[in-house]
């Protein structure tokens, strides 16, 4: 079945400790994006790639960095995670040039930070 | 700000009934609007859109109503199913911008 595969599922790491995220796709979509959610709040979207070009949102704080080094692949990388950084982090995909495009969702990252 | 919002966070109903979750958004220039589920341990999947140029969109037992004058979509379930016990969100697209902006979604519960 074709999905949105996210690595790891569960992640703990310490404060100011850098740690990366992954996030592949086999719906050769070219479009992924990459959400935190906190505890019962809305998806919140970090930034997402265009293909090769990367899109930032004007709040997601410069210590959120991100790498998408072929169609199949996305990396969130935090350089320094703070506790205020613990969430779930989602990774979707879609297909841009269909109308009004779905996107297809990974089951989460869930960070720890200690 | 939040542009979209689910201001129940959960909701009861029995299995057969009617579970209605409902939804208020306050940008005019959001033309889609689209509803995800998410069960436990997994990521949210698609269940049910509407284009702004309809009123209503039905898919099964799943019904969606847009009112757009009141700025308010709701999600009809009919009937419901201890299988839709979920958290459901609302989302929405403003078409010049593929973006979703979601809302915190809403923790239904159906009894068997």
């Amino acid at each position: 079945d074709a999905m949105v595969i996210q690595n790891p599922r569960y992640q703990v790491t310490q404060f100011g400790k850098p740690v990366t995220l992954s996030c592949s796709q086999t719906l050769n979509h070219n479009v992924m994006y990459w959400y935190q959610q906190k505890s019962s709040q809305a998806p919140k979207l970090l930034f997402h790639y265009y293909d090769k070009d990367f899109n930032n949102e004007a709040d997601t704080p410069d210590n959120f960095q991100s790498r998408r080094p072929n169609t199949s692949f996305c990396f969130l990388d935090i350089r320094s995670p703070g506790l205020g950084d613990a969430a779930m982090y989602l990774c979707a995909t879609s297909r841009e040039g269909d109308s009004y495009n779905e996107q297809f969702f990974g089951p989460g990252t869930r960070l720890t930070v200690l | 700000d939040q542009q979209v919002k689910q201001n129940s966070p959960s909701l009861s109903v029995q299995e057969g009934r009617i579970s209605i979750l409902n939804c208020d958004y306050t940008n005019s220039m959001f033309d889609y609007f689209l509803w995800y589920k998410k069960y436990p341990a997994e990521g949210p999947t698609f269940l049910i859109s509407i284009s702004s140029i309809k009123d209503k969109n039905e898919d099964g037992r799943f019904t969606v109503f847009l009112n757009k004058s009141a700025k308010h979509l709701s999600l009809h379930i009919v009937p419901s199913q201890p299988g839709d016990s979920a958290v459901y969100f609302c989302a929405a697209m403003d078409g010049a911008n593929s973006k979703l902006t979601f809302g915190k979604g809403i923790t239904l519960s159906v009894r068997p």
